[in-house]
């Protein structure tokens, strides 16, 4: 069956570390999506992509970069993690309106 | 950007009850989502809206897109404990693919 996955599911690194967030999907979708949930805020946009090599910032994307050089995957980076971007984060991907998300990843940054 | 307002953010009910939740915003959207999400897990897509006006049913739930385009309502009828959980909003935007969510409402079941 199709699915998307994320990995790691938990990570915690240190401040000012470098970390990359891993997301897989065998839809075969052109949209990725990437969010942050906290609590008080629901899911907000981080990053997305609407097809290879085509990135766009969202609404909470300063500190987040991605890259997208296949159809199925959508790599988020924090290139120099702080403790504000403790969360849990979630990719998705769609074929239209409706997005499907993978189970998360919780990072804490020390 | 475009906001969504969800209501309540939290409920706390009895098995069996009905449970109502709303969405409204400012702005039209073109498309309405009703997702829910467990504990540990990714949002999981319940019903899609795509006409104003439109009620759809999936199981005890019920969904419809206001005929203003500007909000959207989802019931939960006869409730059971497994409906706990956190249920999500969203509307498209009007160009793309992009979503917005509401900020959740949380729904606590007591046996």
């Amino acid at each position: 069956d199709a699915e998307i996955t994320q990995s790691p599911r938990h990570k915690i690194t240190e401040t000012g570390r470098q970390v990359t967030l891993a997301c897989h999907q065998t839809w075969n979708h052109n949209n990725m999506f990437w969010y942050r949930q906290d609590l008080g805020h629901g899911l907000r946009l981080i990053h997305y992509s609407y097809g290879v090599h085509d990135t766009n910032k969202g609404e909470v994307s300063d500190g987040y970069s991605v890259s997208r050089s296949n159809t199925e995957d959508l790599p988020l980076t924090l290139e120099s993690a702080a403790s504000s971007q403790t969360s849990v984060y979630f990719c998705a991907s769609s074929e239209g309106d409706t997005q499907y998300f993978g189970p998360g990843t919780r990072l804490t940054v020390l | 950007g475009q906001q969504l307002n969800q209501s309540p953010q939290s409920m706390f009910i009895q098995e069996g009850e009905d449970v109502s939740m709303n969405c409204t915003s400012s702005s039209i959207f073109n498309t309405w989502l009703w997702y829910k999400q467990d504990p540990g897990e990714g949002p999981v897509l319940l019903i899609a809206l795509y006409k104003a006006g439109e009620l759809t049913s999936n199981g005890r739930l019920t969904a419809q897109f206001g005929i203003t385009r500007k909000d959207s309502f989802l019931n939960i009828s006869a409730s059971i404990p497994s409906d706990v959980g956190i249920y999500f909003c969203a509307g498209d935007w009007p160009s793309g693919s992009r979503l917005t969510f509401g900020e959740g409402t949380q729904l606590t079941v007591n046996p």
